[in-house]
């Protein structure tokens, strides 16, 4: 069965610190990889995909990065962290529309 | 692009009453349409999703949606709720080709009283 890694579940930085978070996936092959952010009392705000090893987009412009080093893994990065990048951020794998979603981390920037 | 709106952020109802959520979308062509839930702290978990053929499509845990063309509308309901359906909830509509990006409304709590 396929399933998802995320880690750490929390994490807290000081501001302008550099940040990695890893998600990986097992029991698939050639996933679609998703980043999405959720603020407090908003919704979930895609950060970045992918369909493929080495393959990212973008969708909000923003002191983030990602990469996809393998087919199954997907790593959320960024050099240094802002106030505004707290949140939880979840990693999810995507065929056929039918999203699995990971724990999440959830980000407290100070 | 697509859209998608919760007009309502929060939710009490009785355990054992009936529930509706709504979700409206705005998308130029048929969309995918999907609910999903949220336990506190937790990851999301697909309750139902909407492709095409029949309108009403039946989920997981006793949760129904119906799709309205007319009304741009995929609510979501359950006749009887129970004190573990405490959550949050979101509705979410995908373009029918491509990379599958979803996009999510603000979401919905819900929360049930005795």
């Amino acid at each position: 069965s396929q399933t998802i890694h995320q880690w750490p579940a929390t994490l807290v930085q000081p501001v302008g610190s550099p940040l990695s978070l890893e998600c990986t996936v097992e029991g698939t092959s050639n996933p679609n990889l998703y980043w999405y952010r959720q603020a407090a009392g908003r919704g979930l705000q895609l950060l970045f995909y992918s369909v493929g090893i080495g393959q990212i987009s973008s969708e909000v412009p923003q002191n983030l990065s990602a990469s996809r080093p393998q087919d199954r893994q997907f790593i959320l990065s960024s050099k240094k962290l802002l106030l505004s990048d707290s949140g939880f951020y979840l990693c999810a794998w995507g065929v056929n529309y039918g999203y699995t979603f990971g724990s999440g981390t959830r980000l407290t920037v100070v | 692009a697509q859209s998608v709106t919760q007009p309502d952020i929060h939710i009490t109802v009785s355990e054992g009453a009936s529930l509706e959520l709504r979700c409206n979308y705005s998308y130029g062509a048929t969309p995918y349409l999907f609910w999903y839930v949220q336990s506190p702290g937790q990851g999301l978990q697909l309750l139902l999703k909407y492709f095409s053929g029949d309108t009403l499509v039946q989920g997981i845990k006793g949760f129904e949606a119906e799709f309205k063309r007319s009304q741009s509308s995929f609510n979501l309901r359950k006749p009887s709720v129970h004190w573990s359906d405490a959550a949050e909830y979101f509705c979410a509509v995908g373009a029918n080709f491509g990379n599958e990006k979803l996009t999510f409304g603000t979401g919905t709590r819900l929360t049930i009283i005795p």
